[in-house]
C-alpha cells in the first residue's frame, strides 16, 4: 500500500518568514495530493491541492509543487502570519487516502 | 463549500456504557464516509470506511464489533463505541466524499472528543 511520509514535525518561523513542509509518497498510481490545516480540536480545512498532471499550483501566500518522479510534494506558505499556526497534513489518494503525520508550525509575532 | 455535521462534539460516558456518533452531510450525498481517529498533535488514523448501503470496511486492527459503523442513507453514517473504555477515549473525526462532484475532495465533520472514565 501508499506509505505518505511527513517532514518536519514541528515548525517555528517569526512572523513574515516562509515555512515549506515537504512529503514523499510511495504509491507511483497517486494521483491526487491535498493539504489540509488543522487548528486545536477542529476538523481539518482543505487548503490546497494539486493533481498528478500540475507541478505547481498556488493560491495567495500558498502554494504546493509537486515532483512525480521523486515521488515528493511540498506546500510553500510565505510571509507567515501568527494565525497560520496550526498542524498540517499532506495526504496522497491512491486507492484510499493516506495521510501524512502532521508538521505542527508556530508562526513567531 | 460541502458541509459535514457530526455530533456530539463532545461526551463523556462511563466505561461499559455504549456512545453513537453521528455524521451527516447538509448539502450533498456522500457515498463514502470515513471514520478517523486522532490522538493529540497526531495524524489521523483511518478506522473504517463506510459505503452507503453495504458493510463498512475496516482497516487492519480495528474490532469491527466494538466499532460499530452504519451508513443507512447517502446522507448519515453513525458510528458506535459498544461497552466503551478508557482506552477508547480519543477524538473521532468523519470525513466523507461528494458523490455529484467527484469523489477527490473529502470534507470532515468537526470531530468527537470522547473521554471515558
Amino acid at each position: 500500500g501508499e506509505n505518505v511520509e511527513q517532514h518536519p514535525s514541528t515548525l517555528s518561523v517569526q512572523e513574515g518568514d516562509s515555512a515549506v513542509i515537504k512529503c514523499t509518497y510511495s504509491d507511483s498510481a497517486s494521483n491526487y495530493f491535498p493539504w489540509y490545516k488543522q487548528e486545536l480540536g477542529k476538523r481539518p480545512q482543505l487548503i490546497i491541492d494539486i493533481r498528478s498532471n500540475v507541478g505547481e499550483k498556488k493560491d495567495q501566500r500558498i502554494a504546493v509543487t509537486l515532483n512525480k518522479t521523486a515521488k515528493h510534494f511540498s506546500l510553500h506558505i510565505t510571509e507567515t502570519q501568527p494565525e497560520d499556526s496550526a498542524v498540517y497534513f499532506c495526504a496522497a489518494l491512491g486507492n484510499q487516502f493516506y495521510f501524512g503525520t502532521g508538521t505542527s508550525l508556530t508562526v513567531i509575532p | 463549500g460541502a458541509v459535514v455535521s457530526q455530533h456530539p462534539s463532545w461526551v463523556i460516558c462511563k466505561s461499559g456504557t455504549s456512545v453513537k456518533i453521528e455524521c451527516r452531510s447538509l448539502d450533498f450525498q456522500a457515498t463514502t464516509m470515513f471514520w478517523y481517529r486522532q490522538f493529540p498533535k497526531q495524524s489521523l488514523m483511518l478506522m473504517a470506511t463506510s459505503n452507503e448501503g453495504s458493510k463498512a470496511t475496516y482497516e487492519q486492527g480495528v474490532e469491527k464489533d466494538k466499532f460499530l459503523i452504519n451508513h443507512a442513507s447517502l446522507t448519515l453514517s453513525t458510528l458506535t463505541v459498544t461497552s466503551a473504555h478508557p482506552e477508547d477515549s480519543s477524538f473521532y473525526i468523519c470525513s466523507a466524499t461528494n458523490a455529484m462532484g467527484g469523489s477527490e475532495k473529502l470534507f470532515f465533520g468537526s470531530g468527537t472528543q470522547l473521554s471515558v472514565l
